[in-house]
């Protein structure tokens, strides 16, 4: 089954809006990292999070372990957030083993 | 520093046929993955190594897929017997064996079997 759950599947965004990316998992982890893609583009990795909150610009990710759960605020949208935003978990039982979720595919309007 | 290198960037194959692709991970990194990414889908784990040893292929379909590492260094992806479901972009990535480090993605190779 899947182990990475994200949602929104789709989000549209006029810009200067905000948005909030969620990740869930169906197992424990050991850590947690977010990525970034464009159409037909690479995976840029935005945050390694293990726990806790990480701020970078506009872009907080808050990841609770325990919880199994991450999230991803984008404040202040702007056009070139457009994108899919993917999150991926290292399985416990395999070092650095990462299982990614299908994305949510953002865009962002005038 | 240079980033992780893919080739080729695209590949057409009717059925049947055989492809290889190519990756060369960031200079020091000792841990190295292939991803399948289906169109619309997040990339699927196939196999990756520590240096030269497979520490988990459990995904890799072995009748038609292999992947080695010879060096420790570069990595070759080999499907022998393309099928349509084999259509998909393959991803290298490659991080550093300490706790707390990324993965780096390459641009990957977008596979069309035809």
């Amino acid at each position: 089954g899947q182990q990475v759950q994200q949602s929104p599947t789709s989000l549209v965004l006029q810009e200067g809006e905000n948005a909030e990316l969620q990740c869930n998992f169906s197992t424990s982890l050991n850590s947690m990292q977010w990525f970034y893609q464009r159409p037909g583009g690479s995976l840029i990795s935005v945050f390694y999070n293990p726990s806790g909150t990480k701020q970078s610009g506009r872009l907080t990710s808050t990841t609770v372990i325990k919880e199994r759960r991450s999230s991803l605020h984008i404040s202040s949208s702007q056009i070139t957030d457009s994108g899919t935003y993917l999150c991926a978990m290292e399985h416990p039982t395999g070092y650095q083993n990462f299982y990614f979720g299908k994305g949510t595919s953002l865009t962002v309007i005038p | 520093e240079a980033g992780v290198t893919q080739s080729p960037r695209y590949a057409v194959l009717q059925e049947g046929q055989a492809v290889s692709f190519w990756c060369d991970p960031i200079s020091g990194h000792d841990t190295l993955y292939w991803y399948q990414q289906p169109r619309d889908q997040g990339p699927q784990l196939l196999v990756y190594f520590r240096d030269e040893a497979v520490i988990d292929n459990s995904q890799l379909p072995s009748d038609r897929f292999s992947a080695v590492r010879p060096k420790g260094t570069n990595s070759t992806l080999k499907i022998q017997s393309a099928k349509q479901g084999d259509t998909a972009t393959y991803l290298c990535a490659s991080s550093f064996r300490t706790i707390n480090e990324r993965l780096f993605f390459g641009h990957g190779t977008k596979l069309s079997v035809l």
